[in-house]
C-alpha cells in the first residue's frame, strides 16, 4: 500500500536559520513526490514537485527539496526562514500505476520564530 | 487559487440533513477531486472523476455521493450528514498530463 510519513508534527526554527521538513514514502513503481502548503484558512498551493530528473527541485518562494531513492525520503528545505514561512506543510505521493490517487502525509506544522 | 471555487466556504447543519458541497474551475481541467482534512490526518480522498462519465470511489467514499454535472463543475452530497462529517472539505483539479493538483479554498462543515 501507498504511504507517506512526516515524522514531526511541529518544526520550530529561527527566522534566518536554515529549515528542513521531513517526508518519507512507500509507493510501487517510480514515485511521483509532491510539496504543498496551507496557510490559515486558506487551501492548499503546490509549492515543487518531482517526477524524474535532478533529484533536487526548486520550487515556489525559496523551496526546494531533495529526493533520494535509497533512503525514500523527499525532505523539504530551505536556506533561510521566515516568519511568513510559517505554515502546514504537506507531502504526498503518487504511485507510478495510481495516476490521479495523491496520498497525503499528515503535515508538519511550520513555526518561524522571529 | 481562484480558478477552483467552493461552495459554500462555511455550513452548519444538523445530523440527517442532506447537504451539497460545490465544486467549479476554470483551469480547463478534465480530473477533478474531493477531498476531507481532519487535524493530524492530512487529506484524504473522498471521490475522483478522470472526465464527465468516469466517477471513482477514494478512500473514504462511505456516507458521500457526488455528481460530475460538466467539465468544470463537480458537486459532492452528504445523503445524511453525521457529526463524524465534520471536516474541511477541498475540491481540486488537475489535467490529463500533470499530476499536479490545484486546490480550492475549502468548505468548513460542521455537524451538529
Amino acid at each position: 500500500a501507498q504511504s507517506v510519513a512526516q515524522p514531526e508534527d511541529q518544526v520550530n526554527v529561527a527566522e534566518g536559520n536554515p529549515l528542513t521538513v521531513k517526508c518519507t514514502y512507500s509507493v510501487s513503481g517510480n514515485p511521483y513526490l509532491f510539496w504543498y502548503v496551507q496557510y490559515p484558512n486558506r487551501g492548499l498551493q503546490f509549492l515543487l514537485k518531482y517526477i524524474t530528473g535532478d533529484n533536487l527541485v526548486k520550487g515556489s518562494y525559496g523551496f526546494e527539496a531533495e529526493f533520494n531513492k535509497s533512503q525514500t525520503s523527499f525532505h523539504l528545505k530551505k536556506p533561510s526562514a521566515l516568519v511568513s514561512d510559517s505554515a502546514l506543510y504537506f507531502c504526498a505521493v503518487v504511485g507510478s500505476g495510481n495516476t490521479g490517487k495523491l496520498i497525503f502525509g499528515q503535515g508538519t506544522t511550520l513555526q518561524v520564530k522571529p | 487559487d481562484a480558478d477552483v471555487t467552493q461552495t459554500p466556504r462555511n455550513r452548519i447543519t444538523k445530523t440527517g440533513k442532506r447537504i451539497m458541497l460545490e465544486c467549479s474551475q476554470t483551469k480547463g481541467h478534465d480530473r477533478m477531486y474531493w477531498y476531507r482534512q481532519d487535524p493530524g490526518l492530512g487529506l484524504r480522498l473522498i471521490y475522483y472523476s478522470f472526465d464527465v462519465k468516469d466517477i471513482n470511489k477514494g478512500e473514504i467514499s462511505d456516507g458521500y455521493s457526488v455528481s460530475r454535472q460538466a467539465q468544470a463543475k463537480f458537486s459532492l452530497s452528504l445523503e445524511s450528514a453525521i457529526p463524524n462529517q465534520t471536516a474541511l472539505y477541498f475540491c481540486a483539479t488537475s489535467d490529463l498530463f500533470q499530476e499536479t493538483q490545484y486546490f480550492g479554498p475549502g468548505t468548513r462543515l460542521l455537524v451538529l
